[in-house]
């Protein structure tokens, strides 16, 4: 299995632009996450899905989308970059219930110029 | 307040000593979770507990639910444990959606 994949690693847009991040994950995951990571802070929220088809928002959703037409996928787009969203982004996925262990992506670096 | 805070926020320790890092938590919950994160690296689950003590190698997490606070021991402490660690609750409420709660992270440094 190759868990959680996330693309791309690394990416530099200027103010204005706008992007995909993918993330995927191969362990049948109901549940899929996106996050932010900024220094000094723990990691933020930005949307979350339940099972495909079905997405809320989490504590920071301003300037992203998501949707999750499969149970695999979970893309984030940003509609048109921020300097603000300069951030590494995590995608996350677990089972579902209580007792969810999560497993993460390795991460999306992100400058906005 | 924040609902999961975590002390210290940072920690030097020299080679082969026992380090302790703390949670504490506010909310009702149904499991308590440490991952580790290794810098510019991604995020991994080291533990998730509901009571009592795990043990995995040179890490150990306890928990104790009445106090609402957990710890994280690292035993006989390596260079290459320095990382951040992080703690996260599950809240036991059913509204929560099962997402977590997240601490800031306690970033450890263990010097040769």
């Amino acid at each position: 299995n190759a868990g959680v994949t996330q693309t791309p690693k690394f990416q530099v847009l200027k103010t204005g632009q706008s992007m995909t991040l993918q993330c995927a994950q191969d362990m049948n995951h109901e549940y899929m996450s996106w996050y932010r990571q900024d220094p000094g802070m723990g990691l933020r929220l930005i949307h979350y899905s339940v099972g495909a088809g079905i997405t809320d928002q989490g504590e920071v959703p301003n300037g992203y989308n998501v949707s999750r037409s499969t149970t695999e996928d979970f893309p984030l787009r940003l509609l048109s970059a921020a300097p603000s969203q300069t951030s590494v982004y995590f995608c996350a996925s677990h089972l579902g219930g209580q007792y969810n262990e999560q497993f993460f992506g390795p991460g999306t670096r992100l400058t906005v110029l | 307040k924040n609902e999961v805070e975590q002390s210290p926020q940072n920690l030097t320790a020299q080679e082969g000593e026992f380090i302790t890092i703390n949670c504490s938590y506010s909310v009702g919950i149904s499991a308590l979770h440490w991952l580790q994160q290794h810098p510019g690296g991604g995020i991994v689950s080291l533990f998730m507990l509901s009571s009592g003590k795990k043990k995995h190698g040179r890490l150990i997490a306890t928990i104790n639910i009445q106090e609402k606070h957990s710890s994280l021991h690292i035993t006989a402490s390596h260079p290459r444990d320095s990382a951040v660690y992080i703690c996260a609750v599950s809240p036991s409420t059913r509204d929560s959606n099962y997402q977590l709660i997240w601490g800031a992270g306690t970033k450890l440094i263990i010097k040769p």
